[in-house]
């Protein structure tokens, strides 16, 4: 079953305004992962944040967790054109599989 | 520069002919992933390897093989591909297992 559910599944701002990108998940993890994907290409790695950690920092990108409620948020402050993109998160489980679980993605378009 | 390579970049193939996909990495990591991706959708993982370790994922149909010769390579095999397995493929790695990933650009499949 899909671990992560991601919410809104499409979101349009303007440039230079913030964007949030929620993730839920369903069973204990280790780590959860934000990744981007620009069209017809590979994923690229934003943020890692452990199970431990409640939030996490990287230029422009927050990334908040909350184990309690099984949910992650993405916020990308002073958004630009470049950051249109899809973007998933995606979580280790704590059994420790070696791999990941992509969640549905949000197609986040910046209006210049 | 370290980097995730998938040749070739789009592939043709004919309904029922067998086709293969190629991925190297300069990066020397110890897992590598292949993914099946369809348009708008998440990332789906068809198997991994930990170093010689073949995982493969329960629903990853039999027509799906995969080769790890060495550290380097890894190959995805579709003995008989439908119309169904068109789709974009993806290739990553990672230092260890659960932890950041590293995609290479995809090679795009399609099926006529």
């Amino acid at each position: 079953s899909q671990q992560g559910e991601e919410d809104p599944q499409a979101l349009s701002i303007q440039e230079g305004e913030n964007a949030t990108m929620n993730c839920s998940y369903k069973t204990s993890i280790n780590n959860l992962q934000w990744y981007r994907q620009n069209s017809g290409r590979g994923l690229v790695h934003l943020i890692l944040i452990r199970s431990n950690e409640r939030e996490k920092h990287s230029g422009r990108l927050r990334v908040t967790l909350d184990t309690s409620k099984k949910s992650s948020s993405l916020l990308i402050t002073a958004s630009r054109a470049a950051d249109t993109a899809s973007y998933f998160c995606a979580t280790e489980s704590d059994f420790g599989n070696e791999k990941l679980t992509f969640g549905t993605g949000t197609r986040l378009t910046i209006i210049p | 520069d370290a980097m995730v390579i998938q040749n070739p970049r789009y592939q043709v193939t004919q309904f029922g002919k067998p086709v293969t996909l190629s991925c190297s990495q300069t990066l020397n990591h110890n897992v590598m992933y292949w993914y099946q991706q369809k348009s708008s959708q998440a990332p789906k993982l068809l198997f991994h390897y930990y170093d010689k370790d073949f995982n493969n994922e329960a629903d990853t149909p039999d027509n799906f093989q995969s080769r790890r010769p060495n550290t380097s390579f890894c190959f995805l095999d579709i003995r008989s591909p439908g119309l169904g397995d068109a789709a974009m493929y993806l290739c990553a790695t990672s230092r260890f297992g659960g932890e950041e990933q590293y995609f290479g650009p995809g090679t795009r499949l399609t099926v006529t």
